[in-house]
């Protein structure tokens, strides 16, 4: 298994859809967890952390699954400005691995 | 006040020179971070560097070399570019390594000829 793994999608979906991406990593000492969003020839942002119990920030749902190893995004009422692409980042003692990311196009 | 800077934006050089592409932040950070996005998009990891100690070198080329003047500059010189070379260089600091955000500055796009 890759030490990260997204799939690239294009996830394409209609505005007002709920949509989810997951991302998968190999390391189960793995310790720090974040989704980050990059727009078309722009710098990754912060979109939000993921915690343990999981965590809510408006429309945007993130959960970690340790047993399974992976992390969630879920998205819900999706907006025109939600298409970008969607990078997950896992961090363990000494390392920070980005995913490839997923690509969302929201559509009218 | 853009919180992390990096000069120039653009970078068009031939093969075999070598150049420096400079970054700042102003964040007050005590890590900061060289990344290189390639043209699948993957963003990857070359250097991190802590209160000017290199605490990360992944297995990047030794033709790039980091050099940090002071906590707030960490600066990327790469010699002897080569085609491979092209991609966006995005430089990033967070206030401890790793654990939290990092932010980004807008990436120098470089282009090998």
């Amino acid at each position: 298994r890759k030490e990260v793994e997204q799939d690239p999608g294009p996830f394409n979906v209609p505005e007002g859809a709920t949509v989810a991406f997951n991302c998968t990593y190999s390391n189960s000492a793995s310790q720090s967890f974040f989704w980050y969003r990059q727009d078309c020839r722009k710098e990754p942002k912060l979109l939000m952390s993921v915690y343990s119990s999981g965590n809510e920030d408006g429309r945007f749902t993130a959960q970690l699954n340790r047993a399974s190893q992976y992390i969630s995004l879920l998205i819900r009422d999706s907006k025109l400005s939600d298409s970008a692409t969607y990078l997950c980042v896992v961090v363990g003692y000494s390392t920070l691995t980005f995913g490839k990311g997923t690509m969302l196009l929201v559509s009218p | 006040d853009t919180a992390v800077s990096q000069t120039p934006k653009y970078l068009v050089t031939q093969m075999g020179n070598d150049k420096s592409i400079k970054c700042e932040q102003n964040l007050g950070h005590d890590t900061m971070y060289w990344y290189k996005q390639d043209s699948k998009k993957f963003l990857k990891i070359m250097f991190s560097y802590n209160n000017k100690e290199l605490i990360i070198n992944e297995t990047v080329p030794n033709r790039f070399s980091p050099k940090s003047p002071d906590k707030a500059h960490l600066n990327l010189h790469i010699n002897s570019l080569e085609l491979g070379d092209s991609a966006v260089y995005f430089c990033a600091s967070s206030q401890v390594a790793y654990q939290e955000t990092q932010y980004f500055g807008p990436g120098t796009r470089l282009l090998v000829l």
